[in-house]
């Protein structure tokens, strides 16, 4: 059946650290959203990539879409104690299923 | 109101008895789905809302587990004879139309089965 994969499971980085998490479906996918979930919080919605190969920068962080749309990945640049949580992709197929990925868990080591 | 509301935010309740909770979206918004979160665990899908579809309840782990939404606002699910492997976070989530569009998640229900 459809599979969202993330890896890696955890992450620790020291601050300052550049940090990624990737993201992997079994079939293509029509777009993929990313979602930051704070420790104790509910999921909140950051981007959603929906063409073959696009990148998205949101100030440190960047998005891409694998140019056969079955990937993505998040990178985040010099990481600060902000961005800790759990970071999910969700990807919508063409028959309008959405696949929550299993998550990446980030700590950020002050 | 400016967000998704969920209610209660705490729920504890003895082992077999039954409990609803409530969601309610974003007004506006036609899509709504519930999901459950274990500790330090990913979203499980429960149920997906859209307008006056019929639902779709593939995510539903047993019959103990059903959820309506009335007039295509407010949301209910309710879980009978609750075991304790029901504990977990339940999330009510609510979007402006079809499944691509971004969703937007409440605090959350967390219910606790003693």
């Amino acid at each position: 059946g459809q599979q969202v994969m993330q890896i890696p499971q955890y992450q620790h980085v020291q601050e300052g650290e550049d940090f990624t998490t990737y993201c992997n479906s079994s079939t293509t996918l029509s777009n993929i959203q990313w979602y930051k979930q704070r420790p104790g919080g509910h999921p909140v919605f950051l981007i959603q990539l929906v063409k073959s190969g696009e990148v998205k920068k949101q100030k440190r962080l960047t998005f891409q879409f694998g140019e056969a749309k079955k990937n993505s990945s998040l990178h985040i640049t010099a990481t600060q104690t902000t961005d800790v949580g759990t970071y999910f992709c969700a990807g919508i197929t063409g028959a309008n299923n959405l696949f929550f990925g299993t998550g990446t868990r980030l700590t950020v080591i002050p | 109101g400016a967000g998704v509301s969920q209610s209660p935010s705490n729920k504890v309740t003895e082992k077999g008895k039954d409990v609803e909770l409530r969601c309610d979206p974003i007004s506006g918004h036609t899509a709504l789905y519930w999901y459950r979160q274990s500790l330090g665990q990913g979203l499980e899908f429960l149920i997906y809302f859209q307008g006056n579809s019929a639902p779709d309840k593939s995510g539903l782990p047993s019959d103990r587990f059903s959820a309506e939404r009335t007039g295509g606002s407010v949301s209910t699910l309710t879980i009978q004879r609750t075991q304790q492997e029901d504990s977990a976070v339940y999330l009510c989530a609510s979007s402006l139309g079809t499944v691509g569009q971004p969703q937007h998640f409440g605090d959350g229900t967390r219910l606790s089965i003693l």
